[in-house]
């Protein structure tokens, strides 16, 4: 009965290059959610996503930024050209589906470092 | 936009005594209010949670209150241990979209 699962877990990157999060959601869970923590700082929303569609993307930066949760295998979240500021821990959380309002399944988290 | 705000930001209680945390929510719509406790280096898990039909919910050391016409919801942890140290984080629910407060920073002193 696997949890939701995040990988990496830990990711270092260069100013420039691009990151990819991955993030498989409990089994049975079709709506995911992406949320960024910054050192010693709370949950900011980033998106919210149901299979093949973006339902909510109101918390994600405009530009280099990207998700998306296919029809088959994990939800994606890209960063294009990092920059030192995208440094934070990237959470996914999965939930059965919208309208059933319950609870919200975390993975342990991506942590990206950005040199 | 909706927003939770989490108060106090940090709380330091002796071993045994009570905790008490407060959130308040501005989207009227929010319809369930989890409590999650985040532990260093992991990610958060759900430690309870309450309905707006439901003004108080208690699991053994562990209750939560809501005040819906205040729009406001609290955590309360009493005989508190050691291992209760860590942060908590209050949210607000309308089923859609899950808003979390900024996060207790609790500790525990033995």
């Amino acid at each position: 009965n696997a949890g939701v699962m995040q990988n990496p877990r830990h990711l270092v990157r260069r100013r420039g290059q691009e990151a990819r999060l991955r993030c498989s959601p409990m089994k049975g869970h079709s709506h995911v959610y992406w949320y960024r923590q910054l050192p010693e700082e709370g949950l900011k929303f980033m998106v919210y996503l149901q299979k093949e569609n973006i339902i909510d993307e109101s918390g994600m930066p405009k530009e280099r930024f990207s998700a998306e949760f296919p029809k088959e295998g994990p939800s994606i979240l890209r960063i294009q050209q990092v920059v030192r500021g995208d440094s934070a821990a990237y959470f996914c959380a999965s939930s059965p589906g919208q309208g059933n309002t319950g609870e919200l399944f975390f993975g342990e988290g991506s942590r990206l470092t950005v040199l | 936009g909706e927003n939770v705000e989490q108060h106090p930001s940090t709380l330091s209680v002796q071993e045994g005594d009570s905790a008490v945390i407060k959130c308040t929510y501005s989207d009227s719509a929010s319809n369930y209010f989890p409590w999650y406790k985040q532990e260093l280096g992991k990610g958060p898990q759900l430690i309870i949670d309450i309905r707006s039909n439901v003004g108080e919910k208690k699991d053994q050391r562990i209750a939560v209150t809501l005040n819906k016409t205040a729009k406001h919801f609290s955590l309360h942890i009493t005989e508190t241990q050691p291992e209760d140290s860590a942060v908590y984080f209050c949210a607000a629910s309308t089923g859609r979209k899950y808003i979390f407060g900024t996060g207790t920073r609790l500790k525990v002193l033995a």
